[in-house]
């Protein structure tokens, strides 16, 4: 069974600092492109950053770019999101997902249940 | 940019009757089109790649249609389970966005 499974969320300060982690299981995680998905409360979904199998290539969001990094690591079954810069636009649910690769377009098939990441003084 | 544009925004139906929720894109983002479901408390779940294939162990009441611009999303008889949020999502362009989402309430 494929499982994601987000931690690292919490409160943090405006201007402050955060890495949020997923670990993969019931797949080979080395094998696929993953994503981190945000949703704010009671608000709609945002694709925030993604990475390749290999940590080649990785794409940002414009409003991440500069504060947000995400990396993985394959051999832990991994993958990070370190978050640094936070203002309260970023506070939300960041998802964890693993993509669906269908002729060369990438979909998200399987999502984490989410970790809430709260900015506020 | 792409925007996605998904109407209507709440539809009031019954279990049993036929759901029709369209997502149109300002550009051509051609067959690149996803549809998610969401309900409360819940993770989004894939129903819908390629505009019209449905994901692994999605039911057949289910079906994606649309290409280029404007594409659509029907839920042939609803089941009490399937009143949720239903968002669309263009994997064409940067930077990937989602549609606003279509409630799908109890009537």
């Amino acid at each position: 069974e494929v499982q994601l499974v987000e931690s690292g969320g919490g409160l943090v300060q405006p201007g402050g600092s955060l890495t949020l982690s997923c670990v993969a299981s019931g797949f080979t995680f080395s094998n696929y492109w993953v994503t981190w998905v945000r949703q704010a409360p009671g608000k709609g979904l945002e694709w925030v950053a993604n990475i390749k199998q290999d940590g080649s290539d990785k794409y940002y969001v414009d409003s991440v770019k500069g504060r947000f990094t995400i990396s993985r690591d394959n051999a832990i079954n991994s993958l990070f999101l370190q978050m640094h810069n936070l203002t309260p636009e970023d506070t939300a649910v960041y998802y964890c997902v693993r993509e669906l690769e269908s002729s060369g377009v990438y979909y998200g098939e399987y999502w984490g249940q989410g970790t809430l990441v709260t900015v506020s003084s | 940019e792409i925007v996605l544009t998904q109407s209507p925004a709440t539809l009031s139906l019954s279990p049993g009757e036929r759901a029709t929720l369209s997502c149109r894109a300002s550009q051509s983002v051609s067959r690149s089109l996803a549809w998610y479901q969401q309900k409360p408390g819940q993770a989004p779940r894939l129903l819908i790649y390629d505009a019209s294939t449905r994901a692994t162990g999605i039911p057949a009441r289910f079906s994606g249609s649309g290409s280029g611009t404007d594409f659509t999303l029907t839920i042939s008889s609803l089941e009490p389970e399937d009143f949720a949020i239903y968002y669309c999502h263009q994997r064409t362009s940067w930077p990937l966005p989602f549609g606003g989402g279509t409630k799908v309430e109890m009537k």
